[in-house]
């Protein structure tokens, strides 16, 4: 267990509005990640942070943005959500010396109508 | 950019029966190589994985890869397969220093009785 819970685990919610997703984690790892997964793509990454107020771009960073004001937090934004962004979730960290190890959150499902 | 190729989509085995799944990566210097599963519903785990040394890595849950460098895979396998097996099995590569992993588009295990 890494200690990383994400929030909310289920949304649904209708095209246009804004969704903010939440990653938490419990020990300061500096490294985090947000991926989505679709079937037959795998996981691809969204947005990463390497520290507060750091962040880049991951392959399918169009339509989210990041934000991470706190070592323990990482918040996905959709400005206004679409259809195609209707997907699975994850949050990962990375853990230590090894910092090309990833452990990953629970998941959020999103649907959007 | 490092890429990774898990080319079966779908496997079923007989439980007891033995386990290979195949991953072929491309990158040009040595590389960082997991393998992950995923129950449904619920987030990856880390099996195992590979930064140098001895070829033959072992795992949790009585899994092992081996990385052949001159066939640029990384295959994952177990002698015996067990009903609890059957998941989402993804391949992944990273670069030392580079702070992100390229996943595979994963393999479903099917197990039959």
């Amino acid at each position: 267990d890494a200690g990383i819970t994400q929030s909310p685990r289920h949304k649904v919610t209708e095209t246009g509005t804004p969704v903010t997703l939440r990653c938490h984690q419990t020990e300061n790892h500096r490294y985090m990640y947000w991926y989505r997964q679709d079937p037959g793509h795998g996981l691809r990454l969204i947005h990463y942070s390497y520290g507060v107020k750091d962040t880049d771009k991951g392959e399918v960073s169009d339509g989210y943005s990041v934000s991470r004001s706190k070592t323990e937090d990482f918040l996905l934004t959709l400005e206004s959500a679409t259809s195609s962004q209707t997907s699975v979730y994850f949050c990962a960290i990375s853990v230590g010396q090894d910092t090309d190890t990833q452990y990953f959150g629970p998941g959020t499902r999103l649907t959007v109508l | 950019a490092q890429s990774v190729t898990q080319p079966d989509i779908h496997i079923t085995v007989s439980e007891g029966a033995s386990l290979e799944l195949r991953c072929n990566y491309s990158y040009g210097a040595t590389p960082y190589l997991f393998w992950y599963v995923q129950s449904p519903g619920q987030g990856l785990q880390l099996l195992l994985k590979y930064f140098s040394g001895d070829t033959l890595v072992q795992g949790i849950k009585g899994f092992e890869a081996e990385f052949k460098r001159s066939q640029s895979s990384f295959n994952l396998r177990k002698p015996s397969v067990h009903w609890s097996d059957a998941a989402e099995y993804f391949c992944a590569v990273g670069v030392r220093g580079y702070q992100k992993v390229t996943f595979g588009i994963g393999t479903k295990l099917q197990v039959i009785p």
